[in-house]
């Protein structure tokens, strides 16, 4: 167990559709990072959060958007969904304050899109 | 932008054999490194890590990495493999900012 729990852990919905995720990180770590997993895309980053504000942007799409509340957990939202967006959603988190941290990751959350 | 490549996409081994697996990445300056694996069904874990000193690295359930730098590789290996050890296997680097940049994977079988 890394620490970091992700809700829900699997999620089944229509094209078009909203869906929201969410991520606790390990107590005390301030960055919590967003990566979806795809058997066509593999592992790719998504976004970070550090202390509540945004720090690094990946291959994020226009329809995907996150936060990270003053408690530290963080949300991600899909909207407009497509049957592509069906992927394993994992978040991880750390310090956040240098880049030899490693990461720990959550169980992630299966999305399927119909 | 950094990129990861990891060349065996499938592996399949017998118990007790060794196994290495490749890890290449692109970029000309000071990378930290990352072999993480993902048994069925369940999260990432860090098997071991790179960051600076000895390039020969010890990690988690018998697992060793080598740093080359004059090769741009970060190849993991394990001397005698076990069943348990069927998973895939992720290298990763990270430069700045603190994302991970992942290579495909690579899914380990092994054969009792």
């Amino acid at each position: 167990d890394s620490g970091v729990t992700q809700t829900p852990k699997h999620l089944i919905t229509a094209t078009g559709q909203r869906v929201t995720l969410r991520c606790s990180p390990r107590s005390g770590d301030l960055s919590v990072y967003w990566y979806q997993q795809s058997l066509d895309q593999g592992l790719q980053f998504l976004i970070q959060y550090y202390n509540g504000e945004e720090r690094a942007k990946g291959n994020i799409l226009e329809r995907f958007s996150a936060q990270q509340f003053p408690d530290l957990h963080s949300e991600l939202n899909l909207s407009s969904l497509e049957l592509g967006d069906s992927a394993l959603y994992f978040c991880a988190s750390n310090g956040g304050d240098s880049s030899y941290n490693e990461q720990f990751f959550g169980p992630g959350t299966r999305l399927t899109v119909l | 932008a950094q990129s990861v490549s990891q060349h065996n996409h499938h592996v399949i081994l017998s118990e007790a054999a060794s196994l290495e697996l490749g890890c290449n990445y692109s970029y000309g300056g000071t990378v930290n490194l990352f072999w993480y694996v993902q048994y069925p069904g369940q999260h990432l874990q860090l098997l071991l890590k790179y960051f600076s000193g000895d390039p020969l690295v010890k990690g988690i359930k018998g697992f060793e990495a080598e740093f080359i730098k004059s090769k741009f590789s970060f190849n993991l290996r394990k001397p005698s493999v076990q069943w348990s050890d069927t998973a895939e296997y992720f290298c990763a680097v990270n430069v700045a900012g603190n994302m991970l940049t992942f290579g495909g994977g690579t899914r380990l079988m092994v054969k009792p």
